[in-house]
């Protein structure tokens, strides 16, 4: 009963680097997305995408890339690292069949850049 | 654009009382759902209850309701007899209906409860 798998949980990057944070969901959910959590600003959502081969920008994309070439997976690509980009990063998945289903999170992944 | 306010920073109670969390919301839309979750100290968003724009009961979970006043745009959440356990962040989010499908959070209320 996995649900919703982030990998890593904890990465430290050094500033200018890049790296892929990884998110597979195998609850065939229609809709993923990624959030950042920084302190005393709730979550904030960064990219979504409603099915394979669909994405679209959140609230705080700048810095970011994703992709969904499947259902299960939705990675997300830190391009150039900035210490701006330390957070949490949780993320979540949904079932788009009924508009009372909640977003599954995934247990997070811990960031910090240097 | 939809927004979600939640006003107490943190908040202390006495176990076995009950507690509302408050939430007020922003939108336009006439179509939109309210989530509340849990996210104690280990990290893990943990879902606690749902309300639509259109239900017309209020929504209850075992230990939580909603407490959803439509025309003054609030979405409390209340907890009964609370328990050490319940010490946690507690998150309000809001999804407005479309195909977008996007949830917005507040900023959190820190729950602490006292032995």
């Amino acid at each position: 009963n996995a649900g919703v798998t982030q990998t890593p949980k904890f990465q430290v990057l050094k500033t200018g680097q890049s790296m892929t944070l990884q998110c597979a969901q195998d609850m065939n959910h229609e809709y993923m997305s990624w959030y950042r959590q920084d302190p005393g600003m709730g979550l904030r959502l960064i990219h979504y995408s409603v099915g394979a081969g669909i994405t679209d920008q959140g609230e705080v994309p700048n810095g970011y890339n994703v992709s969904r070439s499947t259902t299960e997976d939705f990675p997300l690509r830190l391009l150039s690292a900035a210490p701006s980009q330390t957070s949490v990063y949780f993320c979540a998945s949904r079932s788009t069949v009924q508009s009372n289903q909640p977003q599954h999170f995934g247990d997070g992944t811990r960031l910090s850049i240097l | 654009a939809q927004k979600i306010t939640q006003t107490q920073p943190g908040m202390f109670v006495q176990e076995k009382e009950a507690v509302t969390l408050d939430c007020t919301y922003d939108t336009s839309d006439p179509s939109y759902g309210l989530f509340w979750y849990k996210q104690p100290s280990s990290g893990e968003m943990i879902f606690l209850i749902y309300q639509g724009s259109y239900d017309q009961q209020n929504a209850t979970e075992g230990r939580y309701s909603l407490n959803f006043q439509k025309a003054r745009k609030s979405a409390n959440l209340v907890i009964s007899a609370s328990q050490l356990g319940d010490s946690a962040m507690y998150f309000c989010a809001m999804r407005q209906g479309g195909g977008a499908q996007k949830l917005v959070f507040g900023q959190g209320t820190r729950l602490t409860i006292n032995p």
